[in-house]
C-alpha cells in the first residue's frame, strides 16, 4: 500500500531559524507532491507543489521543496522561519496506483512550533 | 479563484437530527471530495465524486451520505450522527480525479466544523 512518512512530529524553532521537514513515499511509479499547510483553526491551504521538471520548487511565504527521486523524498524547507509559521504541516502524494488515482494520500503531519 | 466555498462553518446536532453539509465551486471543476479531519491528525478520504458521479466511498457508514446535484455542488447529509462523528469535514476539487499523469491541483475549502452532541 502506498504511505507517506513524516518523520518529525513536533519540531520546535525559534525565530530566525532555518527549518527542514522530512517527508518519503512509498510508491515507485508517477507522483505528484504537495505541502499543504494549516495554520491553528484554519483550512488547508497549499504551499507548493511538484508536477514534473525543475525538481526544486518554491512556493508561497518563502517556501521551498526539493524532489529526490532515488529517495522518494520531497522534504520542505525554509531558510529563515517566523513566529508566523507556527502551524501543522502536511505533506501528500498523488500517484497513477489503482484506486487511489486521483486520491490525496496524506502523511500525518509535523507541527512547527516557532519561538519568538 | 481558486475558492471552495462550505456551508456551514459550524454545526452542532444531536444525534437524532438531520442536517447537511455544503460545498460550492465554480472552477470547472469535475471531481469533488469530501474528507474528514480529526483534532490533530491528517485528513482522510471518505468519498470522491468523478462527472457527478460516485466513485469512490471509503467503507464510510452510511449515516453520512454524499450527494452530488450538479457539477458545482456537493452535500453531504447527516443522521444519526455519534459523537465521535465529531470532526472538520473538508470538500475539495480538482479539475479531473486524474492520477499523477493529470498534474492536478485539489483545492481545499475551509471546513464544516461539526459537533454531534
Amino acid at each position: 500500500a502506498q504511505s507517506v512518512s513524516q518523520h518529525n512530529h513536533h519540531v520546535i524553532l525559534s525565530e530566525a531559524a532555518s527549518l527542514e521537514l522530512g517527508c518519503n513515499y512509498s510508491y515507485g511509479g508517477t507522483v505528484n507532491l504537495f505541502w499543504y499547510v494549516q495554520y491553528p483553526g484554519q483550512h488547508l491551504q497549499l504551499l507548493l507543489k511538484y508536477f514534473s521538471g525543475d525538481p526544486l520548487v518554491k512556493g508561497i511565504k518563502g517556501f521551498e521543496a526539493e524532489f529526490i527521486k532515488s529517495k522518494f523524498s520531497f522534504n520542505l524547507r525554509k531558510p529563515s522561519v517566523q513566529w508566523s509559521d507556527t502551524a501543522e504541516y502536511f505533506c501528500a502524494v498523488n500517484t497513477n496506483y489503482g484506486g487511489s488515482q486521483g486520491n490525496l494520500i496524506f502523511g500525518k503531519g509535523t507541527k512547527l512550533s516557532v519561538k519568538p | 479563484d481558486t475558492e471552495v466555498t462550505q456551508t456551514p462553518k459550524h454545526l452542532v446536532m444531536g444525534m437524532t437530527n438531520k442536517k447537511s453539509l455544503k460545498c460550492e465551486q465554480h472552477m470547472g471543476h469535475r471531481a469533488m471530495y469530501w474528507y474528514k479531519q480529526k483534532a490533530k491528525k491528517p485528513p482522510e478520504l471518505m468519498f470522491v465524486y468523478s462527472y457527478e458521479k460516485l466513485s469512490i466511498n471509503e467503507s464510510v457508514p452510511s449515516r453520512f451520505s454524499p450527494e452530488c446535484p450538479n457539477s458545482s455542488l456537493l452535500n453531504l447529509h447527516l443522521h444519526a450522527l455519534q459523537p465521535e462523528d465529531s470532526a472538520l469535514y473538508l470538500c475539495a476539487s480538482s479539475y479531473t480525479r486524474g492520477g499523477a499523469f493529470s498534474g492536478n491541483t485539489i483545492y481545499f475549502g475551509e471546513g464544516s466544523w461539526l459537533t454531534v452532541v
